[in-house]
């Protein structure tokens, strides 16, 4: 079955950059988008990005645009995000997501704490 | 962007009873060429991620119990659960995958 495996709990002082992953198994890597979504404390879902994970192309929101970059590796079927210049509002859990065009499989999230 | 909105914030409903869930768009996520809503429903439970429902606006996900359903086209969206059970008690969001990806502020299910 799909999954999608991200890495730990991060916790980055304000001005700081987070890089996280995420490890797909259970599909073929390179055929479908990576999207990455957070969500704030009491805050709606953000879009933040995609990945074609087959040719590397990427499309940022531009709530995002020159904060966050998203890359993989395709011979580790790994994605990640990473997001600089963090602030106290960056505090959220991170959720790497395959799209079907919907979101169909999540990883199980990474809760990034900003703080100083 | 297009703006998601849903109604009711939070609902508080009887075991066996049924629940309608509205998503309303800020415009059209229907696609005229195949006449498919962009829309989906989703699930979360506390210290969860997301759990897909419907696609499509009325497409029920592999697994997913099928007192759950979906409808709507153009703008209004309604998710309903046909007979509500103790699992069900969860927050449900919609999303639009039209023109970008945004999400409804999501509606807290609770039991009463």
């Amino acid at each position: 079955q799909v999954q999608l495996v991200q890495s730990g709990t991060e916790v980055k002082k304000p001005g700081a950059s987070v890089k996280v992953s995420c490890k797909a198994s259970g599909y073929t890597f390179t055929s479908y988008n990576i999207h990455w979504v957070r969500q704030a404390p009491g805050q709606r879902l953000d879009w933040m990005g995609w990945i074609n994970a087959g040719n590397g192309n990427t499309k940022y929101s531009q709530k995002f645009q020159g904060r966050v970059t998203i890359t993989r590796d395709t011979s580790a079927r790994t994605t990640y995000m990473e997001l600089s210049g963090l602030t106290s509002e960056d505090t959220a859990i991170y959720y790497c997501v395959k799209e079907r065009p919907w979101f169909d499989s999540w990883g199980q999230g990474t809760l990034v704490t900003v703080s100083s | 962007d297009i703006v998601m909105t849903q109604s009711p914030d939070s609902l508080a409903v009887s075991l066996g009873e049924r629940v309608t869930i509205n998503c309303k768009s800020s415009q059209s996520v229907l696609y005229s060429s195949n006449n498919l809503n962009y829309l989906s429903w989703y699930q979360q439970k506390p210290g969860q991620p997301p759990k897909l429902l419907i696609y499509w606006a009325s497409t029920r996900e592999s697994g997913v119990p099928d007192r759950f359903s979906g409808s709507g086209s153009g703008t209004d969206f309604t998710l309903t659960i046909s007979s509500l059970q103790a699992e069900d008690v969860a927050v449900y969001f919609c999303h639009q995958y039209y023109d970008s990806y945004t999400f409804g502020q999501g509606t807290k299910l609770e039991m009463k």
